[in-house]
């Protein structure tokens, strides 16, 4: 069956510009994933929704970072006047539900340079 | 703040060699522990699911183990292969499970 999927998958943007960034999950599962990786590090959780609401969104480094899923499906991710050092790649993983032992299935991952 | 690490960052091996890594994480409060494989260009793979002190799972060549009240999980490769070739990532859950902390991988390299 079809995967995680993530739009576009590479994206480059001149700081101070605004970019969105989208996951297709997998089809019925409830719980969606964000994540943030850095060169040489592990990806870093930026926020998770329980349908279409963030059920926590302490990951998110600062309010130019949003997230929505109005519809309990697609999410975007929403980064407003970018910079240099949110230059990552951007993971999204969705599971069917929030079990400590629910593995995480994760798309590809957009990466986003910011000039 | 819960801290995962891994060790080593990298390592080449031999085709053929068989090898290990290693991923501690605290041990009060585990909840799980999940291994994940990423190869380049794809997307992370999930490779085992881990709760019970003790456990062992096994997939093919590849085998983990877990001790949760010492904080560390084993991955075993036997038998490397070039096509093992990726990085391996290990997930401990904070507080209730919500989310996974992971730890910044080993990137291993099999030549053949």
């Amino acid at each position: 069956g079809a995967g995680v999927s993530q739009t576009p998958s590479n994206k480059v943007t001149e700081k101070g510009k605004y970019v969105e960034l989208r996951c297709d999950p997998i089809s019925g599962h409830t719980a969606l994933y964000w994540y943030r990786q850095s060169l040489g590090q592990g990806p870093e959780f930026l926020i998770y929704f329980q349908g279409t609401g963030a059920a926590d969104d302490s990951g998110l480094p600062n309010d130019r970072f949003f997230a929505v899923r109005p519809e309990g499906s697609v999410s975007t991710l929403k980064i407003q006047r970018t910079e240099r050092g949110d230059s990552a790649v951007y993971l999204c993983a969705s599971s069917p539900g929030t079990s400590n032992t629910d593995t995480q299935y994760f798309g590809p991952g957009t990466r986003l340079t910011v000039l | 703040i819960l801290n995962v690490e891994q060790s080593p960052q990298s390592l080449h091996v031999q085709e053929g060699d068989s090898t290990n890594f290693t991923c501690s994480f605290p041990s009060s409060n585990f909840y799980a522990l999940h291994w994940y494989r990423w190869e380049t260009a794809k997307s992370p793979e999930a490779l085992f699911v881990m709760t019970l002190n003790g456990d062992e799972k096994k997939k093919g060549r590849i085998s983990a183990t877990l001790n949760t009240k010492e904080g560390y999980s084993y991955l075993y490769i036997k038998g490397s292969q070039p096509e093992d070739s990726a990085t391996y990532l290990c997930a401990s859950d904070d507080n209730y499970g919500q989310n996974f902390v992971f730890g910044p991988g080993t990137r291993l390299s099999v030549l053949p």
